[in-house]
């Protein structure tokens, strides 16, 4: 089955150093990624859409000059979150999605902790 | 614009009795709709979707949902509860002509005890 793998798994860094998280489809071409945001205990929130060679779109709120998204493959996008705080600590995931008529297959998150 | 609510943001059953986790959708068109499951510190698994085939929906580990569009549900269902479903389960709707985006429920934590 499709694969999308996330890294670093947990990161900790200091305030207002720059964090980057991959995330790679393993077996499969994704024309679009996704990148959200979980608080302890609650949903997920889209905060930006990818599409391969294109700028990422961003949700309502999110900073794009905060949350910089790169999506330079069909296989893998980055995020880097830049001067991080301690209210940028969550838990991000990712997702990826060959197209409508595929589902989504999601990594398995990264747990950002800034100090 | 679409969307889900989960009705229950916790559910506490015995293991070996049944699980019901309600979702209610809201859109306009034919939705496709999605359940998830997060263990802890996880990612999310797909458990089974709807997009307009059969309305009674099996997905893995024995869970099903039917969709009944003149309740505007898509409940989730398990026959028999294991110790290994108690984890976050996620409603999830797509959002038609919003390139290809997912809105979430707010979530049901399901608890199973012996």
């Amino acid at each position: 089955g499709a694969v999308v793998s996330q890294h670093p798994s947990w990161v900790i860094c200091k305030s207002g150093t720059s964090v980057k998280i991959e995330c790679r489809s393993l077996d499969f071409q994704a024309t679009t990624m996704f990148w959200y945001r979980q608080f302890p205990k609650q949903s997920l929130m889209l905060m930006a859409t990818s599409n391969e060679g294109s700028k990422a779109t961003y949700e309502q709120g999110v900073e794009k000059d905060k949350f910089l998204i790169n999506h330079a493959s069909l296989t893998l996008s980055t995020l880097t979150v830049t001067s991080a705080h301690p209210e940028d600590s969550s838990f991000y995931i990712c997702s990826a999605s060959q197209g409508l008529d595929y589902g989504y297959t999601f990594g398995s998150g990264t747990r950002l902790t800034v100090v | 614009a679409q969307s889900v609510t989960q009705l229950d943001s916790h559910v506490s059953v015995s293991e070996g009795t049944p699980v019901l986790l309600r979702c209610n959708y809201s859109s306009s068109y034919s939705p496709s709709l999605f359940w998830y499951v997060q263990h802890p510190n996880k990612g999310l698994q797909l458990l089974l979707k709807y997009t307009s085939a059969a309305t009674l929906v099996k997905g893995i580990n024995g869970f099903e949902a039917e969709f009944k569009k003149s309740e505007t549900s898509f409940h989730l269902t398990k026959p028999s509860a294991h110790m290994s479903d108690a984890a976050e389960y996620f409603c999830v709707v797509r959002v038609t002509g919003g390139g290809n985006k997912l809105t979430f429920g707010t979530g049901t934590q399901l608890k199973v005890e012996l």
